[in-house]
Order: C-alpha cells, then sequence, then structure tokens
C-alpha cells in the first residue's frame, strides 16, 4: 500500500532554514509527480510546490517562490522540500502528497504531514 | 491567480442531501477534485475528475462540473461526513495548483 512519511519539521527561528523530507513506498516513486502542501493552524489546504516525476520540472508558489527548493532523490524514494528565510506566516503543517498519473491529476495520496513552527 | 470560493459552511440532517459549491472563473473548461479532511488527519480524495471516485469512496458522494460552479454533493449524509470539504484544479495557464477556501460539514 502506499505509503508517505514525513519528517524535520520543528522550532525554528524568524529567518532561519529547515529541509522537509517524504519517504515513499508502495509505489513506483520514479513515475509520479510530488507535491508539498501545507495548513496553518486552523486555516485551509495551501499548495506550495510541485516536482515532476523525474524532477525536469518544478513549480511554486508566489508565497514561497525564490525561497523554498523541491527536490526528489528517486533512488531513495524521497521528496524534498528545502525552506529558507522562514517567516512567521510559513508556520503550518507540511503534507507530501503523490499525484495520479497525469498533468492536472488529483493528488491521491498523502502523508500525516510534519509541523513547522517559526517563532523567536 | 485562480481563485476558488466556497462557502464557509453548510449545515445538514441525517439522512439529508448536503451540496458544496466551489465557484471559479470558466471551472467547468478544468477538471476539478475534491477532498475531505477530518480534525486532526490528512485530506482524503472523494471525487476526481468532477465526478469520480476513488475505490473505497461510497457512492453518496457525486460531483458535476458546468460553467462557473462545480458542486459536491453527499447524499443520504451521515454523522461520519461531517469534515472539512475543499475543492481542487490546475491552472494550467500558471502551472499553479489551487484549493478552494474550504467548507465545514455540519451534521445536526
Amino acid at each position: 500500500q502506499v505509503q508517505l512519511v514525513e519528517s524535520g519539521g520543528g522550532v525554528v527561528q524568524p529567518g532561519g532554514s529547515l529541509r522537509l523530507s517524504c519517504a515513499a513506498s508502495g509505489f513506483t516513486f520514479s513515475s509520479y509527480g510530488m507535491h508539498w502542501v501545507r495548513q496553518a493552524p486552523g486555516k485551509g489546504l495551501e499548495w506550495v510546490a510541485f516536482i515532476r516525476y523525474d524532477g525536469s520540472n518544478k513549480y511554486y508558489a508566489d508565497s514561497v517562490k525564490g525561497r523554498f527548493t523541491i527536490s526528489r532523490d528517486n533512488s531513495k524514494n524521497t521528496l524534498y522540500l528545502q525552506m529558507n528565510s522562514l517567516r512567521a506566516e510559513d508556520t503550518a503543517v507540511y503534507y507530501c502528497a503523490k499525484e495520479g498519473a497525469a498533468a492536472g491529476a488529483p493528488l491521491d495520496y498523502w502523508g500525516q504531514g510534519t509541523l513547522v513552527t517559526v517563532s523567536s | 491567480s485562480y481563485v476558488l470560493t466556497q462557502p464557509p459552511s453548510v449545515s445538514v440532517a441525517p439522512g439529508q442531501t448536503a451540496r458544496i459549491t466551489c465557484g471559479g472563473n470558466n471551472i467547468g473548461s478544468k477538471s476539478v477534485h475534491w477532498y475531505q479532511q477530518k480534525p486532526g488527519q490528512a485530506p482524503v480524495l472523494v471525487v476526481y475528475d468532477d465526478s469520480d471516485r476513488p475505490s473505497g469512496i461510497p457512492e453518496r458522494f457525486s460531483g458535476s462540473n458546468s460553467g462557473n460552479t462545480a458542486t459536491l454533493t453527499i447524499s443520504r449524509v451521515e454523522a461520519g461526513d461531517e469534515a472539512d470539504y475543499y475543492c481542487q484544479v490546475w491552472d494550467s495557464s500558471s502551472d499553479h495548483y489551487v484549493f478552494g477556501t474550504g467548507t465545514k460539514v455540519t451534521v445536526l
């Protein structure tokens, strides 16, 4: 069965950096695009970033562009999110999610999320 | 940027029908996906490509999409359907993925 397990969350000061990881299993990781989606406390879902199955294309929400970098290591079945210049408004639960088989496909499997808190 | 608007809340009695709308400019030309999120849990896909259901999702969940509005319909509502629901599309003009504002469904 598909499993996505995020890690790397924690408390970081404003302006700091953090790298999230998402370990994937139960499917051919190298064949699917992957997303990061976040949810601030008590708020709705916000899409953060997407990477194609082979890493050839990456897209970012305007709110994180230039500060966050999505990447993947298909040999390790792992997705990453490097977060720099963190702000208080980046505080959220960060989910990784698998995309279906085509462009614009739904996010068909989600991890349980990892909490990032940006605070001094 | 593309915006999806949902009503903040919908209340429905058990056994009745809940309809959740998702408004967006010419959304009928896009594929709409719907997610259910219960408190403290990750979202779960309940409808994709406007009206298809993943395996394991009850037939009580259905969807439609036309013009400027997509709709998620939950028939014969049960207490376990109480959750937040989000619509989502891919905006190909910007290569951005967009979520709706979310709707809290309360079962009376």
